[in-house]
């Protein structure tokens, strides 16, 4: 079956690190590969995905390449901010858009001015 | 970007009661929608999938007669948890499918925490 190892956290940083995350998968075929983002009291956002191998996806600074030879999807930002704290899972989807995600733990990410 | 909604936000129950969640999507029309739970620290894990006007499909280890699903319109499903007990007690949440753009998107609702005293 499928499945979404991450890193567990919680990481902590300063204002204008290098943040990584990383994210491997096991999945059957070619799955679509996501990153979301909970912010405190809110619901799951996409922030990010890719859907075949050697894509990037990007959004807000946050960039992660879909690897098919490592089976991973490493989330990357140059320059953290106190506004990046959130938790952040990794997921995929191999089945198309009409089935459910398959989601990492969640890695809690806080980011210290 | 897509709106949805869950109600209640969360919600308190005594153990042997049912219990119904509402997952809308508010701007747009979803004939798929999804069911998650999510334990403390742990990552959601998929209920089922409900799919407007037939019968919701459920992952291997669900019980479909305690977690009774109904789609019942193009903007609403509803969760309902039959004889609640404590080991009921967790966070759902449900996404919705929207077809518009140029690639399928799930949009999840903020998530309901059910307590079974």
């Amino acid at each position: 079956g499928n499945s979404v190892t991450q890193m567990e956290g919680p990481v902590t940083l300063s204002e204008e690190a290098f943040l990584t995350i990383n994210c491997t998968y096991t999945a059957t075929g070619y799955p679509s590969l996501f990153w979301y983002v909970q912010y405190p009291g809110e619901g799951l956002q996409l922030l990010l995905k890719a859907t075949k191998a050697d894509d990037k996806g990007s959004n807000k600074g946050f960039e992660a390449t879909y690897r098919k030879e490592t089976t991973s999807f490493h989330l990357e930002k140059g320059s953290v901010q106190v506004s990046d704290s959130a938790v952040y899972f990794c997921a995929l989807n191999s089945g198309g858009g009409a089935d459910g995600l398959t989601f990492g733990k969640g890695t809690h990410l806080i980011i210290q001015p | 970007g897509a709106v949805v909604s869950q109600h209640p936000s969360w919600v308190i129950c005594k153990s042997g009661t049912s219990v119904k969640i509402e997952c809308r999507s508010l701007d747009f029309q979803a004939t798929t929608m999804f069911w998650y739970r999510q334990f403390p620290k742990q990552s959601l894990m998929l209920m089922a999938t409900s799919n407007e006007g037939s019968k919701a499909t459920y992952e291997q280890g669900v019980e479909k007669d305690k977690f009774l699903i109904n789609h019942a319109s193009l903007t609403l499903s509803t969760l309902t948890v039959t004889s609640a007990h404590p080991e009921d007690s967790s966070f759902y949440i449900c996404s919705a499918l929207d077809w518009r753009g140029a690639e399928d998107t799930q949009y999840f609702g903020p998530g309901t925490r059910l307590t079974v005293l």
